[in-house]
């Protein structure tokens, strides 16, 4: 079945770095992929929405300088928080649909555990 | 706008028991609802989902879900809980267009007693 890989699984940086999240297609081209957050026992929430050569959309709230997103391939997908701050810390998950089917099925990654110190 | 409504943010059974998982849905447009499941520290995985057609619908590892409109329910069961089924349940709804934007209820903790 269609995969979605993220990278990396977990990390840990100091305040004011930044960090690159990958969100990867293995198998399929991802026209559109999604980017959520997700804090400790709560629900998903949609940050952005990214199509492959365009820029992404970004949710009412959500800080685009902040939270860049470069959806450069069909395969490939990133998210780099900038000059991350600990309320920055959360778990991250990329959803990857495309396939040039109408309605195709949505594969999320396995998700970053991002901690900022 | 859509929204989705869990009640119960933690529902506790025994193994072998039935398993009720409740999501209500808002939506001005025919919506198309989902279910995931996630384990700690992981992404989602799809349950089943309802588009078109029949209301009952049927996904892996016994769970199904039926589609009630005039309720606006989506509620997920599984006849008999197994140890393995603890974990977080998401329902999530969809405009009929099939955008693919979800949008996310809050979760319910699923806990299997033995």
């Amino acid at each position: 079945g269609a995969v979605v890989s993220q990278h990396p699984s977990w990390v840990i940086c100091k305040s004011g770095t930044s960090v690159k999240i990958e969100c990867r297609s293995l198998d399929f081209q991802a026209t559109t992929m999604f980017w959520y957050r997700q804090f400790p026992k709560q629900s998903l929430m949609l940050m952005a929405t990214s199509n492959e050569g365009s820029k992404a959309t970004y949710e009412q709230g959500v800080e685009k300088d902040k939270f860049l997103i470069n959806h450069a391939s069909l395969t490939l997908s990133t998210l780099t928080v900038t000059s991350a701050h600990p309320e920055d810390s959360s778990f991250y998950i990329c959803s990857a649909t495309g396939g040039g089917v109408k309605n195709s099925p949505l594969h999320f990654g396995n998700g970053t555990r991002l901690t900022v110190t | 706008a859509q929204s989705v409504t869990q009640l119960g943010s933690h529902v506790s059974v025994s193994e072998g028991a039935l398993v009720l998982l409740r999501c209500n849905y808002s939506s001005s447009v025919p919506p198309y609802l989902f279910w995931y499941v996630q384990y700690p520290n992981q992404g989602l995985q799809l349950l089943l989902k309802y588009t078109t057609g029949a209301t009952l619908v049927k996904g892996i590892n016994g769970f199904e879900a039926e589609f009630k409109k005039s309720e606006t329910s989506f509620h997920l069961t599984k006849p008999s809980a197994h140890m393995s089924d603890a974990a977080e349940y998401f329902c999530a709804v969809s405009d009929a267009q099939g955008a693919q934007k979800l949008v996310f209820g809050q979760g319910t903790r699923l806990t299997i007693n033995p």
